[in-house]
């Protein structure tokens, strides 16, 4: 079975810094690798997502994820927030099984404060 | 193209009843998964059709059901609703099964049961 780990709760950070979000996952077999962030009161939305190729990914919004897979995370970045980006982001992962089920991490909630 | 479309938004329920959720995914798309969230155990898969047909399930106990019909609406019920069924409920639609496939989640049903 795979699992996904964020290890931060909550990320609190000032308007215009740098943030990363910390996503490691378990697998025995190979996965896809998804972030989704979700605003107050509504769905999730996939910011980027990783299935093959280049390691470096880049998303909406200015978003960025790279994936390693010897250290098994996809940590997502972004160089500069602003308050707007405050929501909570999810790390997910896919089995290559032909399944479309996520697993997902727990979450971390992103602060941006002016 | 309209989004994913769930209704009722929200709905409040005493225990033992039951409850009718639905999903209308975006037109076109053939693949429908759900999803429960809560506080406490996070983002939970429940199930996923595609073509009318249980595809997955995820560990949930029978009171949990689901169906997708012809035209890819889907709909799922909780039978003797207990305490711990409170939870935004979400539903995610996608062009095919397979994990290559983005997913595009509703805004969700918010289920409190009394």
């Amino acid at each position: 079975a795979q699992s996904v780990t964020q290890l931060d709760s909550q990320v609190p950070v000032f308007e215009e810094a740098p943030v990363e979000l910390r996503c490691n996952y378990s697998s025995s077999v190979s996965v896809y690798l998804f972030w989704y962030v979700q605003y107050p009161n509504q769905g999730l939305q996939l910011l980027l997502k990783y299935l093959s190729g280049s390691t470096l990914v880049k998303g909406i919004n200015g978003f960025e994820a790279e994936f390693n897979k010897s250290q098994t995370s996809f940590h997502l970045r972004k160089p500069s927030v602003h308050i707007s980006d405050t929501a909570e982001y999810f790390c997910a992962v896919i089995m290559n099984s032909g399944y479309s089920t996520l697993t997902f991490g727990k979450g971390t909630m992103l602060l941006v404060s002016p | 193209k309209a989004g994913v479309t769930q209704t009722p938004r929200y709905l409040i329920k005493t225990r033992g009843q039951q409850v009718t959720l639905s999903c209308s995914p975006i037109s076109g798309h053939r693949s429908v998964s759900w999803y429960q969230q809560t506080p406490g155990q996070g983002l939970q898969f429940l199930f996923e059709y595609f073509s009318e047909t249980q595809r997955n399930k995820g560990n949930f106990p029978g009171r949990f059901s689901g169906r997708q019909f012809s035209n890819s609406r889907s709909e799922m019920n909780v039978s003797t609703l207990e305490l711990g069924d409170s939870a935004l409920y979400l539903c995610a639609s996608s062009t095919r099964q397979g994990a290559e496939e983005t997913q595009y989640f509703g805004p969700g049903t918010r289920l409190l049961v009394l």
